[in-house]
C-alpha cells in the first residue's frame, strides 16, 4: 500500500520560501503523476500543479509565477518551492499521487497526510 | 470564488439520503470527467469516486454520482453519522490548463 510522508518547516517568514518535500513508500514515483494541493484554514482545496517523472510539470496559472515543483527518484521524493510568500499562502498542503490524461482527466487517489505552513515573521 | 458550485451545506437523518451536487461550465464538467472526495474534519481527503462515477476499491456501494451536461451529482444513500464531513467535486478544467475543486459542500447527519 504506497504512503505518502509529508516533511518540512510549519513556519515560513513573508517573502521566503516555502519547502516541502514528499516521500513515497511502497511505489515508484516513476509511475505516477504528483500532484500538491493546499487547503487554507476553514476554506476549500486549491491545486497548486503537478509533476511527471520525465519532469513535465503543469502548475495553476494563480502561482505559476512563484512554483517549482521538482522530483528525486533515487530518494522517491518530490518537492514543493513556492517564493515569495505572504500571509494568503498559510495553509495546510498536501502531496497526492495524481492520475491524469492530458485529454482532460485529473484524479487524486492517494494523500499525505497534510503539512500546516503559517506564514509569520 | 471556485470554479465548481457546490451547496455550501446539506443536512438529512441518519438512514436518508441526499445529493449533493456540483455545477460547471463546458471547460471542466461539460468535457472532463469528475471525481469526488470526501474529508472528515482533521484528516486529509479520500477519493470516492473517479471518472464521473466510479467507486475505488473499499468504498461502500451507498456512494454513487453521475454526470449531466455541466453539473455532477454525489449521491449517499443510508446515511451514518459516519458520513459527517466535507464533499468536494474536483475535475481539469481545459481553459485554464488546471485542475480545480468545488468550494465543499459540508454534509450534517441529523
Amino acid at each position: 500500500q504506497v504512503h505518502l510522508q509529508q516533511s518540512g518547516p510549519g513556519l515560513v517568514k513573508p517573502s521566503e520560501t516555502l519547502s516541502l518535500t514528499c516521500n513515497v513508500s511502497s511505489d515508484s514515483i516513476t509511475n505516477y503523476y504528483w500532484s500538491w494541493i493546499r487547503q487554507p484554514p476553514g476554506k476549500g482545496l486549491e491545486w497548486i500543479g503537478y509533476i511527471f517523472h520525465s519532469g513535465t510539470t503543469k502548475y495553476n496559472p494563480s502561482l505559476k509565477s512563484r512554483v517549482t515543483m521538482s522530483l528525486d527518484t533515487s530518494k522517491n521524493q518530490i518537492s514543493l518551492n513556492l517564493r515569495s510568500v505572504t500571509a494568503a499562502d498559510a495553509a495546510l498542503y498536501y502531496c497526492a499521487r495524481t492520475y491524469y490524461q492530458d485529454w482532460g482527466s485529473i484524479e487524486f487517489d492517494k494523500w499525505g497526510q497534510g503539512t500546516l505552513v503559517t506564514v509569520s515573521s | 470564488q471556485s470554479v465548481l458550485t457546490q451547496p455550501p451545506s446539506v443536512s438529512a437523518a441518519p438512514g436518508q439520503k441526499v445529493t449533493i451536487s456540483c455545477s460547471g461550465g463546458r471547460s471542466n464538467i461539460g468535457n472532463n470527467f469528475v471525481s469526488w472526495y470526501q474529508q472528515v474534519p482533521g484528516t486529509a481527503p479520500k477519493l470516492l469516486i473517479f471518472e464521473n462515477s466510479n467507486r475505488p476499491s473499499g468504498i461502500p456501494a451507498r456512494f454513487s454520482a453521475s454526470k449531466s451536461g455541466t453539473s455532477a451529482t454525489l449521491g449517499i444513500t443510508g446515511l451514518q453519522t459516519g458520513d459527517e464531513a466535507d464533499y468536494y467535486c474536483a475535475t481539469w478544467d481545459s481553459s485554464l490548463s488546471a485542475g480545480v475543486f468545488g468550494g465543499g459542500t459540508k454534509l450534517t447527519v441529523l
